[in-house]
């Protein structure tokens, strides 16, 4: 099955960031919106944040506002997410996932996800 | 922010019933409505979107209904492979998962 192609895992002091990266076989991932949805140990999906192209800016759920950022890398075609300040509430999977239906409107945007990473475990402890 | 709402939040039933799950909206979506399936160590997997149009690659024994604020998905005569847990997502605004619904091997 297609996936996206995110880094490997990472353990984290508290307190400290970490960057995920994600990117599509082909190097085409630029072309859609990209999210990114993590899921804390036996809990359900949480939508971080997402940019879209065109203006290629970032959009964050508030719950995160200041302490992630999404960008990308047009050379390499990736999408980043990197998260600060990190908790223990933090440990979780991180997925990155391609924008499929979108729908623009004034002040916001939304997508479903047609495609996903396999996941990065991030787990913060001391 | 729009909350979704899944129930039940787990369905007990046997190879080859017909599954039913709900999704509410705490207002309305239209039709910008999603389903995915996840199985344990797996990432989701586009099932339903527009409410009604299945993936690439869908059976039809899945199929999607409802507008605004109301949605169902079913899965007609489940197979083995079907027991997993099931989120619906919105997309008319910033986009928000239902807590899931897990169906289970009755």
């Amino acid at each position: 099955q297609v996936q996206l192609i995110q880094s490997g895992a990472e353990v984290k002091r508290p307190g400290s960031s970490v960057r995920v990266s994600c990117k599509a076989p082909g190097g085409t991932l630029l072309n859609y919106a990209v999210s990114w949805v993590r899921q804390a140990p036996g809990q359900g999906l949480e939508w971080m944040g997402g940019i879209i192209p065109m203006p290629d800016s970032p959009n964050y759920a508030q719950k995160f506002q200041g302490r992630v950022t999404i960008t990308t890398d047009e050379l390499t075609a990736t999408v980043y997410m990197e998260l600060r300040s990190l908790r223990s509430e933090d440990t979780a999977v991180y997925y990155c996932a391609r924008g499929g239906d979108i729908v623009i409107k004034s002040g916001h945007w939304g997508t479903s996800f047609d495609l996903w990473g396999q996941g990065t475990m991030v787990t913060v402890s001391s | 922010e729009v909350v979704m709402t899944q129930s039940p939040a787990t369905l007990s039933a046997s190879p080859g019933e017909r599954a039913t799950l709900s999704c509410r909206a705490s207002q309305s979506v239209g039709s910008d409505l999603a389903w995915y399936q996840q199985k344990p160590g797996q990432a989701p997997r586009l099932l339903i979107s527009g409410a009604s149009t299945r993936a690439t690659g869908i059976p039809a024994r899945f199929s999607g209904s409802g507008s605004g604020t109301e949605f169902t998905l079913t899965i007609n005569s489940l197979q083995s492979e079907d027991f997993a847990i099931y989120y619906c997502q919105q997309y008319n605004k910033w986009p928000a998962f239902g807590q899931g619904t897990k169906v289970e091997i009755k």
